[in-house]
């Protein structure tokens, strides 16, 4: 079946310091990748997403590049700012299928 | 216009009872989901609908756990005779239609507490 596999958290980094949170996934078939971010107190939202193999999804100073070759969809950002501390999920969907999510990595990013 | 939105926004409940939570999805969404997120976990699919019925219910823990859709637009999770495995937030998301051409939109979650 499908599965998504992404880096352990907490992660702690100070403000503008260079961000990657790496994702992993096994599909049938090629499906689409989503980051998705929950900031404190708030609902579920999708942050960036692409739909096929070398596609960059971008939002927000973040970015993340569909590599099939490697079956990775790593999130980045170059310069973090304290209002990016969330819990962000990579996931993936293919056919008519539901959401597969990795487990969530915790973001803190410090002044 | 208006998001998808859950109600209640918590519940707290004793071992043993039924508990039944709302989801009213974004208009015009045919296609309606349940996830599940359980302390330190990543979410888990429960149930999709397409209009009223449900293709998929694969994700359901047991037969506890039931849910429904009424006029392509409001649906009910079921829980019955909760168990404190149970406890986690329940997120609930739409979509226009089912399929991976089409961005889920989450409501904010009802927390679960079973005690």
């Amino acid at each position: 079946g499908n599965s998504v596999t992404q880096m352990e958290g907490p992660v702690t980094l100070s403000e503008e310091a260079f961000l990657t949170i790496n994702c992993t996934y096994t599909a049938t078939g090629y499906p689409s990748l989503f980051w998705y971010v929950q900031y404190p107190g708030e609902g579920l939202q999708l942050l960036l997403k692409a739909t096929k193999a070398d596609d960059k999804g971008s939002n927000k100073g973040f970015e993340a590049t569909y590599r099939k070759e490697t079956t990775s969809f790593h999130l980045e950002k170059g310069s973090v700012q304290v209002s990016d501390s969330a819990v962000y999920f990579c996931a993936l969907i293919y056919g008519n299928e539901k959401l597969t999510f990795g487990t969530g990595t915790r973001l803190t990013i410090i002044p | 216009g208006a998001g998808v939105s859950q109600s209640p926004s918590n519940k707290v409940t004793e071992k043993g009872k039924d508990v039944e939570l709302r989801c009213d999805p974004i208009s015009g969404h045919t296609a309606l989901y349940w996830y599940r997120q359980r302390l330190g976990q990543g979410l888990e699919f429960l149930i999709y609908f397409q209009g009223n019925s449900a293709p998929d219910k694969s994700g359901l823990p047991s037969d506890r756990f039931s849910a429904e859709r009424t006029g392509e637009s409001v649906s009910t999770l079921t829980i019955q005779r909760t168990q404190q495995e149970d406890s986690a937030v329940y997120l609930c998301a739409s979509s226009l239609a089912p399929g991976q051409s089409y961005e889920q939109y989450f409501g904010p979650g009802t927390r679960l507490t079973v005690t």
